[in-house]
């Protein structure tokens, strides 16, 4: 079975520029979710997905940053215009279900963002 | 809102000897817990999880964990440490039932032969 799919795994810029992240979760897996990892801390949500529709989007920055899960499967997380602090690795889990917690979440091996 | 402290990135510990990482929990309501382990250029997996019943639960590899509502806690231990064990440990709560998880900052276990 094909993990979590995730590209670029490497992408530097400058600040102000953009960027996108693209995910390939699981074949089957309904949920998906999008997480920050700063260096040093541990992962933080940024968005959660049920099918094509958003369970949680709370600490998404929306000003700079958005997500879209088109025909419920595959999903794309953009940044624009990008900042210092957003240097942090990019990643990319799916679940089986939602509303049960399983707590069994398939991850990709992320995206690492550098921004200078 | 759910959190979790994971007190020391660092922790060293020689090969064939205790592993014990520190995992405490604050919940407004009964929490489920997971601790994850990301092994170097590889994605997190789940190691061990706890949601109801026996407090003590087995995962992978010879690790297991005990939930202990009076201390809040959820400590990962592991009787006999191996140069595989070697890796990123990360404890997680959730409580809202939706596997919406809040990680912890996470141990980074070094194994000395």
């Amino acid at each position: 079975e094909a993990g979590v799919a995730q590209s670029p795994r490497y992408k530097i810029i400058e600040k102000r520029q953009s960027v996108a992240f693209w995910c390939n979760p699981i074949s089957g897996h309904a949920t998906l979710y999008w997480y920050q990892q700063i260096l040093g801390q541990g992962p933080k949500l940024l968005i959660q997905f049920q099918n094509n529709g958003v369970v949680d989007d709370s600490q998404l920055p929306k000003d700079r940053f958005s997500a879209e899960r088109l025909k419920g499967v595959d999903s794309t997380l953009k940044i624009q215009p990008a900042k210092l602090e957003d240097s942090a690795v990019y990643l990319c889990a799916s679940s089986t279900r939602t509303g049960v917690n399983t707590g069994e979440l398939f991850f990709g091996e992320g995206s690492r963002l550098t921004v200078l | 809102a759910q959190s979790v402290t994971q007190l020391g990135s660092h922790v060293s510990v020689s090969e064939g000897a205790l592993v014990l990482l520190r995992c405490n929990y604050s919940s407004s309501v009964p929490p489920y817990l997971f601790w994850y382990v990301q092994y170097p250029n590889q994605g997190l997996q789940l190691l061990l999880k706890y949601t109801t019943g026996a407090t003590l639960v087995k995962g992978i590899n010879g690790f297991e964990a005990e939930f202990k509502k009076s201390e809040t806690s959820f400590h990962l231990t592991k009787p006999s440490a191996h140069m595989s064990d070697a890796a990123e440990y990360f404890c997680a709560v959730s409580a809202d039932g939706n596997n919406r998880l809040a990680f912890g900052k996470g141990n980074q276990v070094v194994v000395i032969p």
